[in-house]
């Protein structure tokens, strides 16, 4: 069975204090992985997508890594502002009409300041 | 600005009642999503469309319907038929041939 979980489901940071969100997957054929950034009460906000083992992608403080069975997402010196439900979502390879995603439950991380 | 509207931000129903939240995209995206979020769990898929006039039924369907008639707007109603229809609703849109969902700010449903 197709499954994504996240990893710590909360985290809190002092500003500064740089740290890592996991998002372990099983999934029959990778086709992508996708990290969203959802303050409360909002809609997701897309950051990143990872195709395939060894990729990187940064945005500000935010680096996202991709392994055959989990991603990572590096917070370099937060700030309050990185503060937010981080969410990690994957689809399958076989490309259905659907584009379905697979969501994990998040990780809400706050930094204080 | 492109964008996805969602409306209204807020909704409250009584037991028994139908309801229509809209969603609508100024993106000229092709496929549209609603997604429901409820606290402790992922995005599930309740509806999709991947052209006008047409909708495939996502993971949770039952309860819900929708309808696809413009391409800039994908309706979903809440119908009585869902046992527990409090929740976070969320529509998504995605250009053909990319891979990337894009969402709207949501719509709280309560029911009463």
């Amino acid at each position: 069975e197709d499954q994504v979980t996240q990893s710590p489901e909360a985290l809190r940071l002092q500003e500064g204090e740089s740290s890592s969100l996991n998002c372990s997957y099983t999934v029959s054929g990778l086709r992508g992985l996708f990290w969203y950034r959802q303050d409360p009460g909002k809609g997701p906000e897309f950051l990143f997508t990872l195709y395939s083992a060894g990729e990187e992608k940064e945005k500000e403080r935010l680096k996202a890594t991709l392994t055959k069975k989990e991603s990572f997402l590096h917070i370099t010196a937060p700030k309050p502002e990185d503060s937010a439900t981080y969410l990690c979502a994957v689809q399958h390879h076989y490309g259905g009409a659907t584009n379905k995603l697979i969501f994990g439950t998040g990780t809400l991380l706050a930094v204080q300041p | 600005d492109g964008g996805i509207t969602q409306s209204p931000k807020y909704l409250f129903r009584k037991e028994g009642q139908n309801v229509t939240l809209s969603c609508e995209q100024n993106l000229n995206h092709d496929a549209m999503y609603w997604y429901r979020q409820d606290p402790g769990q992922g995005l599930r898929l309740i509806y999709y469309s991947q052209i006008v006039n047409d909708f495939q039924k996502g993971d949770i369907a039952e309860g819900y319907s929708v309808s696809r008639e413009k391409k800039e707007s994908f309706p979903l109603t809440v119908t009585s038929a869902q046992k527990n229809p409090t929740a976070f609703y969320l529509c998504a849109s995605r250009s053909d041939g990319a891979d990337t969902q894009y969402f709207g700010p949501g719509t709280r449903l309560t029911v009463l």
